[in-house]
């Protein structure tokens, strides 16, 4: 059983369009992060949301944590080729008293010229 | 450049081979992580360590040893390995102790057992 849920797995679209991307879970998380990793890397934390209902603003990406803490969403206006890269989101729960991050199955995410 | 080094990034070894992935964080961090990147899995965590004490092991085989001699460095002994652990190795830090645990990431070893 996955704790969390990413979708769409691939996501193919063109310059210019908007996508979103969506986190989901059954679990509520202390907090929950947005990585993107490309192609012979490691993933690259973009933003952390902590709050219910939390949205942040990174350049085109916009951010939602759910009022539950259970979800979040990825907003891309106007993507670009540059955008191309896998979107992985982490949710942290608590561990023997430090916190783990438990990671969605990832979001492969490619944009088109 | 995310401050964490790992070598060597691409290893080829048979199941008879003993090999080690070495880890490197320079910032300061006082946790590390070893995690498994497969093509049709999420990132498992498999390894944390804790101002050098491991605190988790996620039901990990002992064909996988890890080690960390000081907070800054950290291995990852392989031996007899099998082909389903082929996958990128990926090795993390964070500050514990502080506000939500934001993981850096190295690049990763990409491993191919025969």
């Amino acid at each position: 059983t996955q704790l969390l849920e990413q979708s769409p797995q691939f996501l193919s679209i063109q310059e210019g369009e908007n996508l979103t991307v969506y986190c989901n879970s059954s679990s509520v998380f202390s907090s929950l992060q947005w990585y993107r990793q490309e192609p012979g890397e490691g993933p690259v934390l973009l933003v952390t949301v902590v709050t219910g209902g939390e949205v942040k603003k990174l350049k085109r990406l916009t951010f939602q944590f759910g009022d539950a803490r259970k979800d979040s969403s990825l907003h891309i206006t106007a993507a670009q080729p540059g955008d191309t890269g896998l979107y992985l989101c982490a949710g942290e729960r608590p561990l023997q008293g430090a916190q783990k991050l438990v990671f969605g199955q990832g979001t492969r995410l490619t944009i088109n010229p | 450049e995310t401050g964490v080094t790992q070598t060597p990034r691409h290893l080829v070894m048979g199941m008879t081979n003993k090999k080690s992935l070495k880890c490197e964080q320079h910032l300061g961090h006082n946790a590390m992580y070893w995690y498994k990147q497969s093509a049709k899995k999420p990132l498992e965590l498999m390894f944390v360590y804790n101002f050098k004490e491991q605190t988790e092991n996620n039901s990990v085989p002992s064909r996988f040893s890890p080690e960390c001699p000081n907070s800054s460095h950290l291995f990852l002994h392989l031996h007899t390995l099998q082909p389903e652990d082929s996958a990128l190795y990926l090795c993390a830090s964070s500050q514990e102790g502080v506000p939500y645990n934001e993981q850096f990431f190295g690049p990763g070893t990409r491993l191919t057992v025969l």
